[in-house]
């Protein structure tokens, strides 16, 4: 399959402290992308890192790709509540144009 | 920020019927995405569109499944004949491609429901 795997599944923790999620893909990228979906609604781009790059940052997140281990990771340092959301990372590879997504972890953050 | 319409939010069908779900894309983007997530699960693939035609699709979108432009300004999926598998929620993307690589706009979905 295509399709991104993540891990964890669901993650919760508390306010304050860093959540991180890691997405691994099989395939040869030309971008890895992360994605956040609060519940019943559309999802919302975060973050975008290209295949030459090794980490990018935005605000709290940190983002940090591996192509040698077809792996990306998600940080969210000094988590709120209003994080509490589903993430999905997505890859574009190839000569296609389409995002495939991970399979997406839950985050709950406890106030 | 510009936004991706769709209509209608929730659409309740019987098996066997027709349905026909609208995305209205951000004026100046140019390729144009149908995704599906049922359950909140994984998000699916399943049509790209450009310069008014398909451009990719996955195994999921069989024949059963068409898209258009009719009118330059809302992009349809139809579901020829619907099934219960396919309730899900249905999300329309868009993105600007002028170069490089570019995030894509996604619609707050419908949740098509087939009874």
């Amino acid at each position: 399959s295509q399709q991104g795997e993540e891990d964890p599944q669901a993650l919760s923790i508390q306010e304050g402290e860093n959540a991180t999620m890691n997405c691994s893909y099989k395939t040869s990228i030309n971008n890895l992308q992360w994605y956040r979906q609060n519940s019943g609604r559309g999802l919302v781009h975060l973050i975008l890192i290209r295949s030459n790059e090794r980490e990018k940052h935005s605000g709290r997140l940190r983002v940090t790709l591996d192509t040698s281990k077809k792996s990306s990771s998600l940080l969210i340092t000094a988590s709120r509540a209003a994080d509490t959301a589903s993430y999905f990372c997505a890859f574009e590879g190839g000569a296609t144009n389409k995002l495939i997504f991970g399979t997406g972890t839950l985050l709950a953050v406890q106030p | 920020e510009p936004e991706v319409t769709q209509t209608p939010s929730h659409q309740v069908t019987q098996m066997g019927q027709e349905v026909i779900l609208r995305c209205v894309p951000i004026s100046n983007h140019l390729y144009f995405y149908w995704y599906r997530q049922i359950l909140g699960q994984k998000v699916e693939f399943l049509v790209s569109f450009y310069n008014n035609e398909i451009s990719e699709k996955s195994e999921i979108f069989d024949d059963q499944f068409s898209v258009e432009r009719p009118d330059g300004s809302n992009f349809t999926l139809k579901i020829r004949s619907t099934k219960l598998e396919d309730s899900a929620m249905y999300f329309c993307a868009t993105q600007k491609r002028t170069g490089g690589a570019e995030k894509l706009f996604f619609g707050s979905g419908t949740q098509l429901s087939v009874l």
